[in-house]
């Protein structure tokens, strides 16, 4: 089993429409978790941290559920500019602020 | 621009070529990490520097490949003899040594090998 795993899409989605993507992970240990964003030939960004209670930011929210061992990003009324590719990241180690576990990515395209 | 950057972005190489990537970090940040993406994965892990010590290699990073960060700034990454294998993006990110510190990645080097 991988240890974090997205479904790669790609996902197509009129503008204005809300989407949602899951993520699971394998190690239960895991501490820390993120959204990064990455355009297409451009390097990942940092979107959101995803915290045990939940967090959101403007029209993202992030969801951790540690029993089932899975994490959500929702986005909400979808613009063109959200069209990227989302990755599931996780720091497995306790100690925190070591090498990240990447998920493939889930594509987004948002369409006019 | 106060980002993490990388040098060269695009290096064309033929199979058996040495080539040196460069990283320069966030100046005031200790922990360095070089990752490699290939298409349509995520970017994996291949070391990771706190300081100048190196502290840890995962297990893609082969004999072929070395990295050192000499003065705790900027670091290096050599692969020799390359392979068409190799090619990949590798992206260099840094961060603040403190627990859930966010790690900033650079634009990265597009490696192609004939």
């Amino acid at each position: 089993r991988k240890e974090v795993e997205q479904d790669p899409g790609p996902f197509n989605v009129p503008e204005g429409a809300t989407v949602a993507f899951n993520c699971t992970y394998s190690n239960s240990a895991s501490q820390s978790f993120f959204w990064y964003r990455q355009d297409c030939r451009k390097e990942p960004k940092l979107l959101m941290s995803v915290y045990s209670s939940g967090n959101e930011d403007g029209r993202f929210t992030a969801q951790l559920n540690r029993a089932s061992q899975y994490i959500s990003l929702l986005i909400r009324d979808s613009k063109l500019s959200d069209s990227a590719t989302y990755l599931c990241v996780v720091n497995p180690r306790r100690s925190g602020n070591t090498p990240l576990v990447f998920g493939k990515g889930t594509r987004l395209s948002v369409i006019a | 621009d106060t980002g993490v950057s990388q040098d060269p972005r695009h290096k064309i190489t033929k199979r058996g070529q040495n080539v040196t990537f460069r990283c320069d970090p966030i100046s005031e940040h200790n922990r360095l990490y070089w990752y490699r993406q290939t298409l349509g994965q995520g970017p994996e892990f291949l070391t990771y520097f706190q300081n100048e010590a190196q502290l840890e290699k995962s297990r893609l990073l082969s004999d072929r490949f070395s990295a050192e960060r000499p003065k705790g700034s900027f670091s290096t990454l050599e692969i020799q003899r390359t392979e068409q294998g190799d090619s990949a993006m590798y992206l260099c990110a840094s961060s603040h040594n403190m627990p859930r510190g966010t790690q900033y990645f650079g634009p990265g080097t597009r490696l192609l090998v004939l």
